[in-house]
């Protein structure tokens, strides 16, 4: 079975810091990928998702993510966070060679970003 | 355009009762998923919808829970004589018959058994 695993559980940064949460999965075949953002009292937003192609990708309010197949790994980055960056991201992917619609998802990362 | 609607937001049950959660998919959707949040854990899968039909509910326990999506009307997923481990977070989510993977996620029931 496929299993997504995000590094950090709690991550704290101030204004204006860089940003990169780690997601690895374990299946080896054809995925999709995706990160979630639930900001506090919100439901679950689409960020971002990677198909294909372009393994560098970019989503809304300045996240991006990269896949490197080799390393298994889709890692969320952002260059300068701000306060209203505060959630929780959520990392998953689907096993789109099987034709699954299942989303495996990581036990997510809480991100604080103080002013 | 209303995104997709679960209610209510909050239950509270006591063990040996009925849940009933419901879900309205965005507009235009016709395929709906059920997740479940434990605490401190990730969503894992439950069930795939569409209308009138199940279409994988591998995720879904053996017994006491059943899901459904009627022709017309929200999709419902029912848990019978509730326990205290079926306390999370239930989300549905949906998607348009031409896009099925890209999901759109509700707000969520927080489900409380006591």
């Amino acid at each position: 079975a496929q299993s997504v695993s995000q590094h950090n559980h709690h991550v704290i940064l101030s204004e204006a810091a860089s940003l990169e949460l780690g997601c690895n999965y374990s299946y080896g075949g054809t995925v999709n990928l995706f990160w979630y953002v639930q900001y506090p009292g919100q439901h679950l937003q689409l960020l971002l998702k990677y198909f294909s192609g372009d393994p560098l990708v970019k989503g809304i309010k300045g996240f991006e993510a990269e896949f490197i197949k080799s390393k298994f790994s889709f890692n969320l980055r952002k260059p300068s966070v701000q306060w209203s960056d505060t959630a929780e991201y959520f990392c998953a992917v689907r096993d789109s060679g099987a034709g699954s619609y299942q989303l495996t998802f990581g036990k997510g990362t809480k991100l604080s970003v103080i002013p | 355009n209303a995104g997709v609607m679960q209610n209510p937001r909050h239950l509270v049950r006591r063990r040996g009762q009925e849940a009933r959660l419901r879900c309205s998919p965005m507009k235009g959707h016709s395929h709906v998923y059920w997740y479940r949040q434990l605490p401190e854990e990730g969503l894992k899968f439950m069930v795939y919808l569409q209308k009138e039909n199940i279409i994988d509910e591998s995720g879904m326990p053996k017994e006491r829970f059943s899901a459904e999506f009627p022709k017309e009307g929200p999709s419902i997923l029912r848990i019978q004589q509730v326990v205290r481990g079926d306390s999370a977070a239930y989300f549905c989510a949906s998607s348009p018959p031409e896009g099925l993977y890209e999901q759109y996620f509700g707000p969520g029931t927080r489900l409380t058994v006591t």
